[in-house]
């Protein structure tokens, strides 16, 4: 089943602009962790986040995790065309084995 | 950073056929892989996860008769889809995890098409 539930399911915004994508859980959890994915390909580990932290940053990325509210964002600023993809949040469950529980997704279109 | 990789990066095959699909961590050795199956405009599902050298534990609704997993040494873990029907035609993604590691590194995927 579905831990991860990301919102919105599609974003369009100009290049330049900021994205913001949310992504909640359910369940308690170790880690959590976003993913890109280019149409059709593999995908690329961005950032991950413990339980125990509450803002983590790697170059254009903000990522802010909400134990309480059992939420995460991922923040892009000054987004570019290449930023285009597919976002996907993913939960690792306490006592699960680092097993990856992937969220739905959403969509980015980053326009020139 | 880590490298996997899979092969064939596309497969077609016939309605019946089996289809195995390889998936190398090339420069780390992967006591954990896991593999996933990927739908159109959705997400990833894990379909089982698979230690060297033992049985693979497969998600519920996952037919391990069906879904062939092995997991040979520290570098390799095939998939085989026996007797592929149309409805399995998908998106088939590998990870790899290193002993004691956070961090998952996908490969590029597999896409199956069974006609």
């Amino acid at each position: 089943s579905q831990q991860g539930e990301e919102d919105p399911q599609a974003l369009s915004i100009q290049e330049g602009e900021n994205a913001t994508m949310n992504c909640s859980y359910k369940t308690s959890i170790n880690n959590l962790q976003w993913y890109r994915q280019n149409s059709g390909r593999g995908l690329v580990h961005l950032i991950l986040i413990r339980s125990n932290e509450r803002e983590k940053h790697s170059g254009r990325l903000r990522v802010t995790l909400d134990t309480s509210k059992k939420s995460s964002s991922l923040l892009i600023t000054a987004s570019r065309a290449a930023d285009t993809a597919s976002y996907f949040c993913a939960t690792v469950v306490r006592g699960s084995n680092y097993k990856l529980t992937f969220g739905k997704g959403t969509l980015l279109t980053v326009n020139p | 950073g880590a490298v996997v990789s899979q092969h064939p990066s596309r497969v077609i095959c016939k309605s019946g056929t089996s289809v195995k699909i390889e998936c190398r961590s090339l420069d780390f050795q992967a006591t954990t892989m896991f593999w996933y199956r990927q739908f159109p405009k959705q997400s990833l599902m894990l379909m089982a996860t698979s230690n060297e050298g033992s049985k693979a534990t497969y998600e519920q609704g996952v037919e391990k008769d069906k879904f062939l997993i092995n997991h040979a040494s520290l570098t390799l873990s095939t998939l085989t889809v026996t007797s592929a029907h149309p409805e399995d035609s998908s998106f088939y993604i590998c990870s790899a995890e290193a002993l004691g590691q956070e961090t998952q590194y996908f490969g590029p995927g597999t896409r199956l098409l069974v006609l």
